[in-house]
């Protein structure tokens, strides 16, 4: 079974700190992905990446910064924490695009468990 | 990728079948429709998707309308652990981002 783990479930910081959640998969998938979930909002893509050193925008990566130095690790940063970024941050991972309906189900998403972090 | 518009929350007794609707007015030909839910405190996890024609798998089942600006995810046999956030997506196949709407909230019942 695919396994993505973060680094920690819950989390508190004070407003101005740095912050960094870790994202670790152990499945050599090429694809990671950083959400953040708030109520009413459902899931909202900040930053992605399809290969090591490489990174695109989502959405909303305003205030937001990653690191892939490693195939199966994903850092999400937070250069200077507020309040605003209070929500559960939701990490996942997926094989890479391939052609041919065999491969279909390679698109599908492994979410971890999420890190609800509070600033304060 | 096109936008999709789900009812914020629906009710199912326990046993009877889940329809869960789904509107993508907007979808274009090589586009794929994704479900997805999301049960209390885990991150979310795939439940099937498809392209035009009906899907089947252990968990559900997926019915796309002929014009495609419609689906329906259903749960044949509801249980309690079926209440969850449901979402529906539209994507390229070969897009790697996946966008999450608001979802549905399914509340089965005893």
């Amino acid at each position: 079974d695919v396994k993505v783990t973060q680094s920690s479930r819950y989390l508190v910081k004070r407003t101005g700190e740095k912050v960094f959640l870790e994202c670790v998969q152990d499945m050599d998938h090429e694809n990671m992905f950083w959400y953040r979930q708030d109520p009413g909002l459902g899931l909202r893509l900040i930053y992605f990446s399809y290969d090591v050193k490489m990174k695109e925008k989502g959405d909303i990566p305003e205030g937001y910064s990653v690191s892939r130095e490693k195939k199966e690790r994903f850092s999400l940063i937070l250069e200077s924490a507020s309040t605003n970024q209070t929500s559960m941050y939701l990490c996942a991972s997926s094989l890479p695009p391939l052609g041919g309906r065999a491969k279909l189900r390679s698109y599908e998403q492994y979410f971890g468990p999420g890190t609800r972090l509070t600033v304060t | 990728d096109a936008k999709t518009t789900q009812p914020p929350s629906m009710d199912c007794a326990e046993g009877r079948a889940a329809n869960l609707p789904c509107n993508h007015s907007t979808i274009s030909g090589n586009e794929y429709v994704y479900w997805y839910r999301q049960i209390h405190s885990q991150g979310p996890q795939y439940i099937i998707h498809g392209l035009k024609n009906n899907e089947t798998n252990e968990m559900a089942s997926l019915i796309i309308t002929e014009d495609r600006k419609s689906s329906t995810l259903i749960l044949p046999h509801a249980t309690l652990r079926d209440t969850a956030v449901y979402y529906c997506i539209v994507r390229v196949l070969n897009n790697n981002d996946m966008r999450f709407g608001a979802g549905t909230r399914l509340t089965v019942k005893p």
